[in-house]
């Protein structure tokens, strides 16, 4: 099985509106840390924000937030006003133990 | 604080040949991962060092390696270069390689975009 998984390839979003990005994940492991990634064309990746397992309320860094659902093992970014600089690929991720997996992506564009 | 480096950013090699790459971590940090980066198969996991040792490693051919040094700087090493090698490799290091969910991101660098002709 997966270890993680997002369905959605390309989603799109009007500028200054709210945008969700889906994200399961799949884990036996009580103890695990949950992040999100921003890759531009230009491809380095930038962190944008972490959970972790424990976390009891649902982490914000800015303009992110991210929609924990322990039970349902998803783990949502919500991007609020959106800009036309978060166009990019947007990966989930988790670190189980000592290793790191990613999703396959969704690729963002922000509409003017 | 200096980020993650990795050089050269650009390589174009041919079948055949090898190739070393190269990571220096953020300083303070010990742990280096790789990835390999390609539009079909995502983001692959390469292998992981700590502390000069590989602590964990992804399904590649015995053709991929990587070593980690005193400093913690990192190279990993591409021999007998097939095109299917061809891809964005990405290096990240964190604090520590820990069991324990600890807050312990990684950070990326720019990568090296590898073409195999």
């Amino acid at each position: 099985a997966q270890k993680i998984t997002q369905t959605q390839p390309g989603m799109f979003v009007q500028e200054k509106e709210a945008v969700t990005l889906d994200c399961t994940y799949d884990t036996s492991d009580p103890s695990y840390g949950l992040f999100w990634y921003k890759q531009p064309s230009s491809g380095e990746m930038i962190f944008l924000i972490y959970q972790g397992s424990y976390d009891q309320q649902n982490a914000t860094e800015g303009r992110y937030s991210l929609n924990f659902q322990k039970a349902r093992k998803s783990a949502n970014l919500v991007i609020s006003a959106s800009q036309l600089g978060d166009s990019a690929m947007y990966f989930c991720a988790m670190r189980e133990a000592n290793k790191f997996y990613f999703g396959s992506g969704t690729k963002l564009n922000v509409k003017p | 604080k200096a980020g993650v480096t990795q050089t050269p950013r650009y390589l174009i090699k041919t079948r055949g040949q090898q190739v070393t790459l190269s990571c220096s971590p953020i300083s303070g940090h010990r742990s280096v991962s790789w990835y390999q980066q390609t539009p079909g198969q995502g983001l692959q996991f390469l292998f992981e060092y700590f502390s000069e040792t590989q602590r964990n490693k992804g399904n590649f051919p015995g053709r991929f390696s990587g070593r980690q040094f005193s400093n913690s700087r990192s190279e990993m090493n591409v021999s007998t270069l097939e095109l299917g090698d061809s891809a964005l490799y990405l290096c990240a290091s964190s604090r520590t390689s820990s069991g324990r969910a600890t807050y312990n991101e990684q950070f990326f660098g720019p990568g090296t975009r590898l073409t195999v002709l």
